[in-house]
């Protein structure tokens, strides 16, 4: 079966640092990945995605992840977090049923100290 | 575009009132997806039309939820009758067909149900 594993719950980091995000997906095909964010209140936004080719994705806001086909993970990095990238994140991988349903993993929510 | 949008942003209801949630996709995109967001459960799709076609109801809790898109531009979500524990955020999400299935969402009901 289709599953998306993010195994932090939480994490907090303090503003400027680094920061990595993890995610592991497990579908039998060429995955589809994603990273969205949720801030408080608001739906998700789309961070980034991968389909094929370069398996290190650029997105806005700075955020970055890098494709493992081996590892079947999809991490998220940022080099230098800002408070304002406090929010939950979820990663998510689509699969073809017929149409292409999203199945999200469970989110990280990330805390930016000062 | 004015993005997805979902009516109303709040409802509080009594226990065995119906609930009528709206969503009016963004114009063009061919599937439209229903969530329910909880602090348990986390992120859950219900269901997801294809063209208006329900293609996989399998995530609707029981059969006091139903769901209907008449045409392109429009999408309820209905509760009769409603329960404490159907209280929850629900999210609407519309993708285009064919350009690998990046969901767009809109701002989610936030439902109580006393």
């Amino acid at each position: 079966a289709q599953s998306v594993t993010q195994p932090d719950i939480h994490i907090t980091v303090s503003e400027g640092a680094s920061l990595e995000l993890r995610c592991n997906y497990s579908y039998g095909a060429t995955p589809y990945l994603f990273w969205y964010v949720q801030s408080p209140g608001q739906g998700l936004q789309l961070l980034l995605k991968y389909f094929s080719g370069d398996t290190l994705v650029q997105g806005i806001k700075g955020f970055e992840a890098e494709f493992k086909r081996s590892q079947s993970s999809f991490n998220l990095r940022k080099p230098s977090v800002h408070w304002s990238d406090a929010a939950e994140y979820f990663c998510a991988v689509a699969v073809n049923t017929g149409g292409f349903k999203t199945i999200f993993g469970a989110g990280t929510r990330l805390f930016v100290k000062a | 575009d004015a993005g997805v949008i979902q009516s109303p942003r709040h409802e509080v209801t009594e226990m065995g009132q119906e609930v009528t949630l709206r969503c009016k996709p963004i114009s063009g995109h061919n599937s439209l997806f229903w969530y329910r967001q909880t602090m348990m459960r986390g992120l859950e799709l219900l269901i997801y039309f294809n063209n208006n076609v329900p293609i996989d109801d399998s995530g609707m809790p029981e059969d006091r939820f139903s769901a209907k898109m008449p045409n392109a531009s429009f999408s309820t979500l209905k509760i009769q009758p409603s329960e404490p524990r159907d209280s929850a955020v629900y999210f609407c999400a519309s993708s285009p067909q064919g350009l690998g299935e990046t969901q767009y969402f809109g701002p989610g009901t936030r439902l109580l149900v006393l």
